[in-house]
Parts: structure tokens; sequence; C-alpha cells
């Protein structure tokens, strides 16, 4: 089975600090994408990277950026978290080419208080 | 740009009986793919079922179908004998297909599902 895990479940974080949210895949899938979840929003896209080193801005990328060394470590980066970062964040993977098909993570709940 | 509309916040059905899920799309593509995916209380999003717009047969998963009007820009998921497993949050998802693209999706608002004993 295909595993994506995120490091962490729940997160609690004071404004102005920098977090990392972590995403390992098991399946050596060349995309990997963080969306962020919001009541009534539904799921944005925030970024998304189709190789290593590779990265592409999705809808809403600002106050955010990311890090993939790996090609199975996508990591999201919030430089300085704002409450309005508060969300639930998901990370994906999917192999190349196009199917459409995306394995998720749990997700992680931030709170920036 | 693409949008994905689902109107509905939520439904409710009895266990065992029918329910259709709404969803509409607009886009100027021609050739794009539609999913349902579906978010249990607490566990991970899954793929439900896939619909190729070239494809005119609607797509079918077990329980689960599609009713797929390409016209009308309409892709409604139909969930047959209900589970009480089947309450979750339903999202509906459009991807347009071009060459050297990978997969990314735009997708609704979701709609919330709770399936009554």
């Amino acid at each position: 089975d295909v595993k994506v895990t995120q490091s962490s479940r729940y997160l609690v974080k004071r404004t102005g600090e920098k977090v990392f949210l972590e995403c390992v895949q098991d399946m050596d899938h060349e995309n990997m994408f963080w969306y962020r979840q919001d009541p009534g929003l539904g799921l944005r896209l925030i970024y998304f990277s189709y190789d290593v080193k590779m990265k592409e801005k999705g809808d809403i990328p600002e106050g955010y950026s990311v890090s993939r060394e790996k090609k199975e470590r996508f990591s999201l980066i919030l430089e300085s978290a704002s409450t309005n970062q508060t969300s639930m964040y998901l990370c994906a993977s999917s192999p190349g080419p196009v199917t459409g098909e995306l394995f998720f993570g749990e997700g992680s709940r931030l709170t920036v208080l | 740009a693409q949008t994905v509309t689902q109107s509905q916040p939520e439904m409710s059905v009895q266990e065992a009986e029918t329910v259709t899920l709404s969803c509409t799309y607009d886009t100027s593509e021609n050739n794009y793919y539609l999913f349902w995916y579906k978010q249990p209380p607490s566990r991970q999003m899954i793929l439900v079922i896939r619909q190729e717009a070239y494809k005119q047969q609607n797509a079918t998963e077990n329980r689960f179908s599609v009713n797929f009007q390409k016209a009308a820009k309409s892709f409604s998921l139909k969930i047959s004998d209900s589970q009480l497993g089947d309450t979750a949050m339903y999202f509906c998802a459009f991807m347009k297909l071009h060459t050297g693209a990978n997969s990314k999706l735009t997708f609704g608002k979701g709609i919330t599902l709770s399936v009554r004993p």
C-alpha cells in the first residue's frame, strides 16, 4: 500500500515562529503536493513538485515555501507563522505522468496563536 | 481557469438507500478528468471514482457510479445501498490534460454526507 506520512498530526505554534511540516512517501512517486483545507473553502493548492529540487507555486503560495531535497520527502515551511495560517494541511503524492489519483496523508492540523 | 462547484454543503441519507451528490464545473478545455474523493472523519482522503471526459460511458465502482453530462458540465456521484462507512466528506475534482503536465487537481468545496442507521 502507498503510504504518505505527515510528521505531525497536531501542532500549536505562536505568531512569528518558523514552522516545518514534513511529508514522506514510500512509493517512489515523482509528484508531491501541499494543500490547505479550510471549512467552506475546500482544498487549495499551495505548492507542488514534479521532481527533486523542482517546485511550482499553486493557487495560494503567499506566506509559504517548500523544499524537496529527496524524492520521497516534501517539506512545507511557514517562515513566520500568522494566525490566518491556522488550518489543516494535507500532503499528497502521485506517480507521473498524469493519472489524477492522489495519495494523501492524514493531515497536519496547525493552530497559530 | 477551471472552477468546481458543489452547492450542497450537507446531505443525509438512511442506511441502505441511494443518494446523489451534485457537482458542476466550468472549463473551456475539451480533454480532462473528473474525480470524486472521499475523506472519512479523521482519516486520509481516498479516490472513489474517476471519469475521462472523452468517454461517454459513465464510470462505476461497485456501489458508486457517476452521471457525467459533458454538455451541461455536470458530474454527480450516486451511492447505492448506502452504508455507515460512507459517512464522510466528498470532494469533486477536475484535472485538465495537456502535454507534459502532471496531476494538478482543482477541488470543489466538498459536501458532508451523513448515513443514518
